[in-house]
């Protein structure tokens, strides 16, 4: 069965320093990736998704993940974070050909002043 | 991304009031979801629809009651719930490549 992991429940950063939330799951098959975002009060938010191709996606708001099948994770990255990025982050993980996401508990993003 | 709507953004029902859920999308997708957001906890899926058929039932009480009577609509009939169902209701859509499109959720409150 899969299943996905956010190892950091809250990660505090200084705001224009680098961020990465770690995210790692578990599947015996081929596997389709997503990172959500979830502002206050609001729904999620499709930030980026690997679902074939190259392992380092690009997504909105100066947002990238790398796929590593070898350790199975999908870390986010961003280089300078902002005020505005403060939110909560969510990793998924949907198996082939199936209409399922598995969403990990998520993280929350601290920007510090 | 405002492809998808619900209504209403807020909701606060006692224990013995009947109310109901709406969620509308305009992406043209054929699947649609409810999801149950809870505080400290991660985001459960509640049921799945595919081409207006029920395809999943995560073991959902009868207090909730979805319907889907076209690719575009989607409802949560709520009754007779508890405050432990006080929660944000997050409905989705996706078309074929499990992408799912959300809307902005409600916010349900259970007196």
């Amino acid at each position: 069965a899969q299943s996905v992991t956010q190892l950091d429940s809250q990660v505090p950063v200084f705001e224009e320093a680098p961020v990465e939330l770690r995210c790692n799951y578990s599947s015996s098959v081929s596997v389709y990736l997503f990172w959500y975002v979830q502002y206050p009060n609001q729904g999620l938010q499709l930030l980026l998704k690997y679902l074939s191709g190259s392992t380092l996606v690009k997504g909105i708001n100066g947002f990238e993940a790398e796929f590593n099948k070898s350790q199975t994770s999908f870390h986010l990255r961003k280089p300078s974070v902002h005020i505005s990025d403060t939110a909560e982050y969510f990793c998924a993980v949907s198996e082939d050909r199936d209409d399922k996401i598995i969403f990990g508990k998520g993280t929350r993003l601290h920007i510090l002043p | 991304e405002t492809g998808v709507t619900q209504t209403p953004r807020h909701l606060v029902m006692g224990m013995t009031n009947k109310k109901s859920l709406k969620c509308e999308q305009h992406l043209g997708h054929n699947a649609m979801y409810w999801y149950k957001q809870s505080a400290k906890k991660p985001l459960e899926l509640m049921f799945v629809y595919n081409f207006k058929e029920q395809t999943e039932n995560n073991s959902v009480p009868s207090r909730f009651s979805p319907e889907c009577p076209n690719s575009s609509h989607l409802f949560l009939h709520l009754h007779t719930l508890q405050p432990e169902d006080s929660a944000l209701y997050l409905c989705a859509s996706s078309l074929g490549s499990n992408t799912q499109y959300f809307g902005p959720g409600t916010r349900l409150t259970v007196l």
